[in-house]
């Protein structure tokens, strides 16, 4: 199956500095990326869709100057996460759709990267 | 989406069948079910999904009602590592759109 790849698995980093994560489909290409966000013991919450060569959509609550999406090319993604605080420690997983098989419509996920701010 | 209704929590005894329940009363006619679970700490893993025949695959099997109204994700002999929260998602295939997770089913699965 189709494999999306996440980086880092875990950072811990100290309040107010920024956190970069990467999203990569590695074996297809993929024009349209997801990102999700899960606090402990509740279920996946969408922030944005990231477009690759446009900008991203962001879910209503979620700040898109905080939460920096890039989609430069058809196989990365990347979410940063500016001035990280406390509150913004979470397991933030992205997903991807193979831009080949658009019509069966399953979407594939990374690994998931948890992040702690100190 | 069409929404979903599925229970808080199942067990299961390891290496019988998993039985896993979905209402989806109001899904329309051009939606998918899709099945995708979650073990702990891990993103989400694709199962299955069908239309409205019956599916199987080498990770479990999908039975639909004819009305199409509820649906049943069978794992057949499950095991330890099947322990994880499964999710029933109900989408239209060619929609540009993310999935949208419910709180799904803990399945336990034990010795």
């Amino acid at each position: 199956g189709a494999v999306v790849s996440q980086h880092p698995s875990r950072v811990i980093c100290k309040s107010g500095t920024s956190v970069k994560i990467e999203c990569r489909s590695l074996d297809f290409q993929a024009t349209t990326m997801f990102w999700y966000r899960q606090f402990p013991k509740k279920s996946l919450m969408l922030m944005a869709t990231s477009n690759e060569g446009s900008k991203a959509t962001y879910e209503q609550g979620v700040e898109k100057d905080k939460f920096l999406i890039n989609h430069a090319s058809l196989t990365l993604s990347t979410l940063t996460v500016t001035s990280a605080h406390p509150e913004d420690s979470s397991f933030y997983i992205c997903s991807a759709r193979d831009d080949s098989s658009y019509n069966t419509g399953e979407l594939f996920f990374g690994e998931g990267s948890r992040l702690t701010v100190l | 989406d069409a929404k979903t209704t599925q229970p808080t929590s199942m067990d299961c005894a390891e290496g019988r069948a998993a039985n896993l329940p979905c209402n989806h009363s109001t899904i329309s006619g051009n939606e998918y079910v899709y099945w995708y679970r979650q073990i702990h700490s891990q993103g989400p893993q694709y199962i299955i999904h069908g239309l409205k025949n019956n599916e199987t695959n080498e990770m479990a099997s999908l039975i639909i009602t004819e009305d199409r109204k509820s649906s049943t994700l069978i794992l057949p002999h499950a095991t330890l590592r099947d322990t994880a929260v499964y999710y029933c998602i109900v989408r239209v295939a060619n929609s540009g759109y993310a999935l949208n997770f419910g709180k799904g089913t803990s399945l336990l699965v034990t010795p």
